[in-house]
């Protein structure tokens, strides 16, 4: 059964400065992986997608990298702002619909 | 803005009660899947429908049933309800020939059970 875990489960940091967020999962076999965005109460925005062939994404200040094999993920945030401030969640599939982590809430400081 | 809507935004409950939630997924988006996420969890994959089947289902029990109709919104029925049951229910749609995994998420409905 595919487990994902994401580390810290919260962060705190102030304006400006680089960070990572982490996400590790049990079973290799998967097709991509996705990083998403969520604000309080609200739905998913998905912010990268990395296919298995694939081994990192970037799209503006945000950069995800995979390596498959040792089943981990980063999501690198540069020059961080207040507003990246929200919960940060990964999710993986592979022979089943997507399987979340519990997320990484982080909270930029001005 | 995914384009993808869920109604109501809010809802209260009591236990043993029964609740019909809805989702309206952009044009042409054949297939929808349904989430809960309890408060500080990840979101948990309940089932998922396309064109009117049931697609895959998971470790959710026969009281949450769905439906997905020809124009492919999408109802999901929770029966008796549970305390447990409480959380944030998200849909999400899937383009055709865009694969499983391109999913676009509604902005969810919150369900309180007293």
């Amino acid at each position: 059964k595919q487990e994902v875990t994401q580390i810290p489960a919260a962060l705190s940091v102030p304006e400006g400065e680089n960070l990572v967020l982490n996400c590790s999962f049990t079973d290799s076999a998967i097709y991509n992986l996705q990083w998403f965005r969520q604000d309080p109460g609200k739905g998913l925005t998905s912010l990268l997608l990395i296919q298995s062939s694939q081994r990192e994404q970037t799209s503006g200040r945000l950069n995800a990298s995979l390596d498959k094999s040792s089943g981990r993920s980063t999501l690198y945030i540069a020059a961080s702002q207040p507003g990246d401030s929200a919960t940060y969640l990964c999710a993986v599939s592979g022979n089943t619909p997507l399987v979340f982590g519990k997320g990484t809430r982080l909270s930029v400081i001005a | 803005e995914t384009g993808v809507t869920q109604s109501p935004t809010h809802l209260i409950k009591t236990r043993g009660q029964q609740v019909t939630l809805r989702c309206s997924s952009q044009s042409g988006h054949n297939t929808v899947s349904w989430y809960q996420q309890a408060l500080g969890q990840g979101p948990q994959f309940i089932f998922q429908y396309y064109r009117e089947e049931e697609n895959g289902r998971g470790n959710f029990p026969p009281r949450f049933s769905g439906l997905q109709f020809p124009n492919y919104s999408s109802e999901l029925n929770v029966n008796a309800l549970e305390l447990d049951d409480s959380a944030l229910y998200l849909c999400a749609s899937t383009p055709p020939d865009r694969g499983g995994d391109t999913q676009y998420f509604g902005p969810g409905t919150r369900l309180t059970v007293l």
